[in-house]
């Protein structure tokens, strides 16, 4: 079964409107990497959390790992429509040598 | 660098073919790995590798087999081609560790199997 659960499966908002996406797993990770992938594109890296209680921002957007390493967010604050895309978590469990990815969350922005 | 390369881009395949579907990396990778994307299914992990030689199953591995003989190269095999695998089909690499794990992918390989 699916071992990282991420909401919300779609995403549309206004341009310059903010938008979150989360990724929640029931057992504790190592660690948690966020990617992007444009419409027909590759998933692309953007960022890896390790320690509890994390937080690190990339221009507009805030990466955070929960304090029990269970969880994680992504925030983007004022969209542009440069930031269309699937945006997919990926976690490896604790002891575990893979990547497991969550469901994805498929943001649309409105010019 | 070219990074990580996926052949062929576009495939069609008749229920019942066989097919390898390639990967290359030139970045000394150890850990490589397949995944299919389907639609509201997210990335699912078919088959990995943490080195030449050594290949373990992952969360969907039925009607695949993998093989790992060198370093760089990483093909994924479809023995008898069912419908069920009509996919996007995405190659990664990584160096695993406590350090830093990046994967990159390949450009994908879109398969349909009529």
């Amino acid at each position: 079964g699916q071992q990282v659960m991420q909401i919300p499966q779609y995403q549309h908002v206004q341009e310059g409107e903010d938008f979150t996406t989360y990724c929640n797993s029931s057992t504790t990770l190592s660690n948690i990497q966020w990617y992007k992938q444009r419409p027909g594109g590759h998933p692309v890296f953007l960022i890896q959390l390790v320690k509890s209680g994390e937080v690190k921002k990339q221009k507009r957007l805030t990466f955070q790992f929960g304090e029990a390493k269970k969880n994680s967010s992504l925030h983007i604050t004022a969209t542009q429509t440069t930031d269309v895309g699937t945006y997919f978590c990926a976690a490896m469990k604790t002891g575990a040598n893979n990547l497991f990815f969550g469901t994805g969350t498929r943001l649309t922005v409105i010019p | 660098n070219a990074g990580v390369t996926q052949t062929p881009k576009f495939q069609v395949l008749k229920t019942g073919q066989s097919m390898t579907l390639q990967c290359a990396q030139d970045m000394n990778h150890e850990y490589m790995s397949w995944y299919r994307q389907d639609p509201g299914m997210g990335l699912r992990l078919i088959h990995y590798s943490v080195g030449a030689g050594i290949t373990d199953q992952g969360e969907v591995p039925n009607g695949y087999n993998v093989s790992r003989s060198t370093t760089e190269d990483f093909p994924l095999r479809l023995l008898s081609a069912a419908p069920s695998q009509t996919s996007v089909y995405f190659c990664a690499s990584s160096r695993p560790g406590t350090g830093f794990t990046e994967a990159f992918f390949g450009q994908g390989t879109r398969l349909t199997v009529v």
